[in-house]
């Protein structure tokens, strides 16, 4: 079946370092590809999404491209901050003959020290 | 996108009684699921809630324990029924806009003694 699988953390980065938090996946069909941030205390919110190969997401200086050919969705920053210190869950989504469907990977914890 | 909200926003509970949660939705959707998200997982879909028929239920999640009301498109509830300490999660509502995007509640955060 589809799977995700993303780096475990805790990922623990200075303010103003490069972030990498790799993602790759399997699926049979065509899925969308999406990054989900969770903020201490709140619920996830929609980060950055891709729907077909090639294409790139970006939001808030973030950003992933998705690669068919490694089936990778790798999330980036050129520059971390304090307030970018959350858990981040890559997920893909399809719909196919058996309905919608989601699958998350397991949540990377990132903590950005001043 | 969609603006979701959940009522309440956190509770404690004792065991053995029950706690519904409402979802509502700012426009209406199709598609609304309902996850549970365990003390540092990831998180797991409970059951789709269906519009004017019973939810689908996801393995392991049956409706004695958790039954679901969805009377309109813009609105559910989630029953967690005869709690236990296993039961001590955030709760969260889902719902599906466009081809494949998803927007999630702020969640719900039960605490079960």
């Amino acid at each position: 079946g589809d799977s995700v699988t993303q780096m475990e953390g805790p990922v623990t980065l200075s303010e103003e370092a490069c972030l990498t938090i790799n993602c790759t996946y399997t699926a049979t069909g065509y899925p969308s590809l999406f990054w989900y941030v969770q903020y201490p205390g709140e619920g996830l919110q929609l980060l950055l999404k891709a729907t077909k190969a090639d294409d790139k997401g970006s939001n808030k200086g973030f950003e992933a491209t998705y690669r068919k050919e490694t089936t990778s969705f790798h999330l980036e920053k050129g520059s971390v901050q304090v307030s970018d210190s959350a858990v981040y869950f890559c997920a893909l989504s399809d719909q196919g003959t058996g309905g919608f469907k989601t699958i998350f990977g397991a949540g990377t914890r990132l903590f950005v020290k001043a | 996108s969609a603006v979701i909200s959940q009522k309440p926003s956190r509770d404690i509970c004792q065991r053995g009684t029950s706690l519904t949660i409402q979802c509502q939705v700012d426009s209406q959707v199709t598609m609304m699921f309902w996850y549970r998200q365990q003390p540092g997982q990831s998180l797991t879909l409970i059951a789709t809630a269906n519009q004017g028929s019973e939810a689908t239920y996801e393995s392991g999640f049956v409706i004695d324990k958790f039954p679901i009301s969805r009377p309109n498109l813009t609105f559910s509830t989630l029953t967690v029924s005869n709690m236990s300490p296993e039961d001590s999660s955030i709760y969260l509502c889902s719902v599906v806009l466009g081809r494949e995007t998803q927007y999630f509640g702020p969640g719900t955060r039960l605490l079960v003694l």
